[in-house]
């Protein structure tokens, strides 16, 4: 499982609230990524990180910030939640000998 | 901006069936990979391929770069295989993957005992 864990894996908010998620790795890989996957959409990338302070926009990323400033954590933030960010958001490292994407439990987030 | 197209999107069989799930995708890439998601539950990497066939226990995943297209391929299938199984490619060609994926929409795959 490449070691990735996130918090919360659930958590219902209210609309114009802020949250924070946490992705935590434990094996030191540069590349992060965070995904949310809705249906009818699938999976689409938010905002990435190629290393501690370096973080690039996915193609959803308004409503959305990131942070890093460590290797192990990658931090996503709603500044002010919305009921069209209510989705699953996936957590990604990218590792291993052939590059592959490995992928955190989810955290299901409700927002009313 | 690469586009990926999974077909069918849904597909339910009989266990013991061949099961077959395509994918083609809009712009040259390095890699693709194919994910399972069971109900509920987080998402595996099952296989990425650049090239020819790779084949993992009753999977088999094969690509033909020239004509941008990938299969992935159910020997004897088992009601434990019932899952949405997602194609993925690198978001750009000069990415190579690093700056994230672009996923199909997924086949939802059920077989029946």
């Amino acid at each position: 499982d490449a070691g990735i864990t996130q918090s919360p894996r659930h958590k219902v908010t209210e609309t114009g609230t802020p949250v924070t998620l946490r992705c935590h790795q434990t094996e030191n890989h540069r590349y992060m990524y965070w995904y949310r996957q809705d249906p009818g959409h699938g999976l689409r990338l938010i905002h990435y990180s190629y290393g501690v302070k370096d973080t690039d926009k996915g193609e959803v990323s308004d409503g959305y910030s990131v942070s890093r400033s460590k290797t192990e954590d990658f931090l996503l933030t709603l500044e002010s939640a919305t009921s069209s960010q209510t989705s699953v958001y996936f957590c990604a490292i990218r590792g291993g000998l052939d590059y592959e994407q490995y992928f955190g439990p989810g955290t299901r987030l409700t927002v009313t | 901006k690469n586009e990926v197209e999974q077909s069918p999107q849904n597909l339910t069989a009989q266990e013991g069936e061949f099961i077959t799930i395509n994918c083609s995708y809009s712009v040259g890439i390095s890699a693709l990979h194919w994910l399972q998601q069971h109900p509920g539950g987080g998402i595996v990497s099952l296989f990425m391929l650049s090239s020819g066939k790779k084949k993992h226990g009753r999977l088999i995943a094969t690509i033909n770069i020239q004509e941008k297209h990938s299969s992935l391929h159910i020997t004897a299938s088992h009601p434990r295989d019932s899952a949405v199984y997602i194609c993925a490619v690198p978001r750009t060609y000069s990415g190579g993957g690093a700056d994230g994926l672009t996923f199909g929409k997924g086949t939802h795959l059920i077989i029946q005992p």
